[in-house]
């Protein structure tokens, strides 16, 4: 398994702003991802984070709009970017260990729960 | 079409007894993984029980199991003695395909409360 640390783990903040969120892995993974989930909604995914180029983004999910970084194997950000009252959500990090027997189950950080004003 | 289908949007359950959460899948790739992962209302997502698409027998993590049907693309988690920490949206899902770009996708949840 991994254990996902995620921060900040809540913030409100103002239209037009931007905030990047964190992710750290405790050990080296194969993959992470980005979802978002709305008040009551199921998760979404935004993109898949790839170790040193750019993230593959989902329909509807834009870089300008919700850049990902990567720089190695264990960390992760994600910044939502010029946000609206629209993007209050939880933002939640989640990595893959791999490998053959793995399973490819995916471990979730705690979230961060984005208030817009 | 929807590929995780989740019908009961809320289920209630006496403590101490069982439950079990519906899911449907619908994926034509032969190799895929269901997962079934708990929400409380802290956010976090706990993941619970995985099965694969090639396992013969039903998964089963303590007091968690579940109830794969193939044939009939279910994959029902079962609660056996609930606990009021149970209470929580509970989210069934499915990865299809192996290596590379696995996508996994989420049904809508069922929001379990147990009542004392």
């Amino acid at each position: 398994s991994a254990v996902i640390s995620q921060k900040p783990s809540r913030d409100i903040c103002q239209r037009g702003t931007s905030l990047t969120i964190q992710c750290q892995v405790d050990s080296q993974v194969t993959m992470m991802f980005w979802y978002r989930q709305q008040p009551g909604q199921s998760l979404t995914l935004i993109a898949t984070a790839n170790q040193g180029s750019e993230a593959t983004y989902e329909s509807g999910f834009v870089i300008d709009k919700f850049p990902i970084s990567r720089p190695n194997l264990t960390f992760s950000t994600l910044t939502v970017s010029n946000m609206s009252p629209e993007d209050s959500s939880i933002y939640l990090c989640s990595a893959t260990t791999g490998g053959r027997e793995a399973k490819n189950i995916q471990y979730f950080g705690a979230g961060t729960r984005l208030s817009v004003l | 079409a929807q590929k995780i289908t989740q019908t009961q949007p809320g289920m209630f359950v006496q403590e101490k007894e069982a439950v079990t959460l519906d899911c449907t899948y619908d994926t034509s790739d032969p190799s895929y993984g269901l997962f079934w992962y708990k929400q409380p209302s802290s956010g976090e997502m706990i993941f619970l029980i995985y099965q694969g698409s090639y396992d013969q027998q039903n998964a089963t993590e303590g007091r968690y199991s579940l109830n794969f049907q193939k044939a009939r693309k279910s994959a029902n988690l079962v609660i056996s003695a609930s606990q009021l920490g149970d209470s929580a949206m509970y989210f069934c899902a499915m990865r299809e395909g192996t290596g590379g770009y696995q996508k996994v996708t989420f049904g809508t949840g069922t929001k379990l409360q147990v009542i004392p």
